[in-house]
């Protein structure tokens, strides 16, 4: 079973900031945050990942909260492109990832 | 640098017939994982390589399915007898073994048993 918890869907105006959380209580010291997302029937694409540091990268932005139970990624300026399924995972490293059913985000024109 | 290719795309074949998918994994990553998303089901795990040696195949459904990688390169999956329950898309991942590293995935390959 996935171990985290996410909204089931989001709405969100073109150009603003989508801020998707998720929350992970059981996570363990070692395991990671991942954010992968689906557009419509294609293979899953990464997003993002951390342990405990925020992080940002060309797509988006993850953060962390102190105690790591919880994690938001954000997409800064949302576009219709990013209407997609949305999903947080924990993970060791190597490990299998297990998909949840995600958030799926609209994006409103 | 390529990414990970699934052969084919699409794949349509009777019941009781047997077919086999190929992915091919980004060079030099030493993991390489199955999934399986069925309609309107969440992704299922299948089965995971990490080079040549299965590390783990919890997911897979049943003996029908056999998974292969030799060499440590590219995979097969081969479903035989295929069955209507079968039908989903098929999808392969591979990552750089170690700490943290991300698993990048195919476009998948499409499924129908009729």
């Amino acid at each position: 079973d996935a171990k985290t918890t996410q909204p089931t869907s989001m709405d969100c105006a073109e150009g603003r900031a989508a801020n998707l959380p998720c929350n992970h209580s059981t996570i363990s010291g070692n395991e990671y945050v991942y954010w992968y997302r689906q557009i419509h029937s294609q293979g899953p694409q990464y997003i993002i990942h951390g342990l405990k540091n925020n992080e940002t990268n060309e797509m988006a932005s993850l953060i962390i909260t102190e105690d790591r139970k919880s994690s938001t990624l954000i997409l800064p300026h949302a576009t219709l492109r990013d209407t997609a399924v949305y999903y947080c995972i924990v993970r060791v490293r190597d490990d299998k990832i297990i998909f949840g059913k995600g958030t799926r985000l609209h994006i409103l024109p | 640098e390529a990414g990970v290719t699934q052969f084919p795309s699409h794949s349509v074949i009777e019941k009781g017939q047997t077919v086999t998918l190929r992915c091919d994994p980004i060079s030099g990553h030493d993991n390489l994982y199955w999934y399986r998303r069925v309609m309107g089901k969440e992704i299922k795990f299948l089965l995971h390589f990490v080079k040549e040696s299965k590390q783990d195949e919890s997911g897979m459904p049943n003996n029908r399915f056999l998974a292969e990688r030799t060499g440590g390169t590219y995979s097969t999956l081969k479903v035989q007898p295929a069955e209507l329950e079968d039908s989903g898309v098929y999808f392969c991942a591979s990552s750089q073994a170690g700490q943290g590293f991300e698993a990048f995935f195919g476009q998948g390959t499409r499924l129908t048993v009729v």
